[in-house]
């Protein structure tokens, strides 16, 4: 059974560079969205995507993040020049559009900036 | 404005007696809550969800508890075993919005 698979699992990448992550949600899921979790905290939300509507980017901490999903599957969330306090876990979850449906996550891609 | 809180950080259990975790919301408009599970170096897992029709929910050990008037939710969890220990989140969300989660307390079941 395909869950939730993020690519990388891991990534170190030095100050300044660019990096993406990616998300493949499971098949059928028409929402996806995308959070991090920074060493001690909680869930943060990023940005959020819900079929072929405007994604909500509400969250997103700075103009160097972005993301985009193809195809209504696949999404890439893009960081840009990167700074050390980027450094975080990415989490990524997606569910099926169906009314007070569980989102299901996947394991994260661990963002390390030298 | 944190609208899901999760007062207690942390939380430690004596094996085979009960875990409660609590949380709080403030926004009136959520009808759908979650508790969530977090082992380290893996993602959330989804535990258990209750709808604001009801005020309680059993899944095998855990029940989750709603008060509504209160603005409270707690999950029980009984039996607690040392597997049990994780992070766990609360969350929350109202008919076409997203989900806010809480910051998360760590239970330690200890042998």
């Amino acid at each position: 059974g395909a869950g939730v698979s993020q690519s990388p699992s891991n990534k170190v990448t030095e100050k300044g560079k660019d990096v993406e992550l990616r998300c493949d949600p499971i098949s059928g899921h028409t929402a996806l969205y995308w959070y991090r979790q920074s060493l001690g905290q909680g869930l943060e939300f990023l940005i959020y995507f819900q079929g072929n509507s405007a994604p909500d980017k509400s969250g997103l901490p700075s103009d160097r993040f972005s993301a985009e999903r193809t195809g209504g599957s696949v999404s890439t969330l893009t960081i840009q020049r990167t700074q050390q306090e980027d450094s975080a876990v990415y989490l990524c979850a997606s569910s099926s559009p169906r009314s007070n449906q569980p989102q299901h996550f996947g394991d994260g891609t661990r963002l390390s900036i030298l | 404005d944190q609208q899901v809180k999760q007062n207690s950080p942390s939380l430690s259990v004596q094996e085979g007696r009960i875990s409660i975790l609590n949380c709080d919301y403030t926004n009136s408009m959520f009808d759908y809550f979650l508790w969530y599970k977090k082992y380290p170096a893996e993602g959330p897992t989804f535990l258990i969800s209750i709808s604001s029709i009801k005020d309680k929910n059993e899944d095998g050990r855990f029940t989750v508890f709603l008060n509504k008037s209160a603005k409270h939710l707690s999950l029980h969890i009984v039996p607690s075993q040392p597997g049990d220990s994780a992070v766990y989140f609360c969350a929350a969300k109202a008919s076409g919005s997203r989900l806010t989660f809480g910051e998360g307390t760590q239970l330690t079941v200890n042998p």
